[in-house]
């Protein structure tokens, strides 16, 4: 079974940036296009931004158009968001999720928490 | 963006009894390929969603056949035809159609 794991959230300043990685453990994801999905109490889930499986397309919601950047790492089995100019409302716990089918998200990583404030 | 709107938001239900959660898209959820990519999730408290069904219907392996999907076009349901203690959770459907991908607000299932 595949099992992907987050890691790079914490407490980070409005204004500040940060990186989250992940990764997958028992197989490759290259194959696949590979995505971040946030979720907090208020406005549920959220799709973040994708990315194909050779890492050209990238597509990202509005909400982080401009100030996120989702990148991956084939050699390394690894799968990036560098996020930047961070509001109060990115607070959220970011998952790393594969597009194992189209169109759908089959795994889903455990999550971690990102936390902006001052 | 797609809404997805769920109905209802909070479902008590008896254990052994059946339970049934509605999904309507704002637009229509058919891809330039034909399929329509309707999903639904399973969130137990203190985990990571869980996908049940994949392409309004198809059933996940390792999901208990008692989880069925149905519908077309911009109506979907989910329904669990009876109820154990353990699908208490938040179920979720969401619409992998057109970017951005997007969830309804979830359907909290409790026992009454």
């Amino acid at each position: 079974e595949v099992h992907l794991v987050e890691s790079g959230g914490g407490l980070v300043q409005p204004g500040g940036s940060l990186r989250l990685s992940c990764t997958a453990s028992e197989v490759t994801f290259s194959g696949y296009p590979m995505h971040w999905v946030r979720q907090t109490p208020g406005k549920g889930l959220e799709s973040v931004s994708a990315i194909s499986p050779d890492g050209g397309t990238t597509y990202y919601a509005n909400f982080v158009q401009g100030r996120f950047t989702i990148s991956r790492d084939n050699f390394k089995n690894f799968l990036y968001l560098q996020m930047g100019s961070l509001r109060g409302d990115d607070m959220a716990v970011y998952y790393c999720v594969r597009e194992g089918t189209p169109g759908s998200y089959d795994y889903w990583g455990q999550g971690t928490l990102v936390t902006v404030s001052s | 963006d797609v809404v997805m709107t769920q109905s209802p938001l909070s479902l008590p239900v008896t254990l052994g009894q059946p339970a049934s959660i509605s999904c309507r898209s704002s637009q229509s959820l058919v891809f330039s390929d034909g399929n329509i990519y309707l999903n639904w999730f399973q969130q137990r408290p203190g985990q990571s969603p869980r996908r049940l069904i994949y392409k309004i219907f198809n059933r996940d392996s390792g999901v208990p056949d008692r989880f069925s999907g149905s519908g077309s076009d911009t109506d979907f349901t989910l329904t669990i035809s009876r109820v154990e203690a353990e699908d208490v959770g938040v179920y979720y459907c969401m619409q992998g159609s057109q970017w951005p991908w997007t969830f309804g607000q979830g359907t909290k299932v409790e026992i009454k």
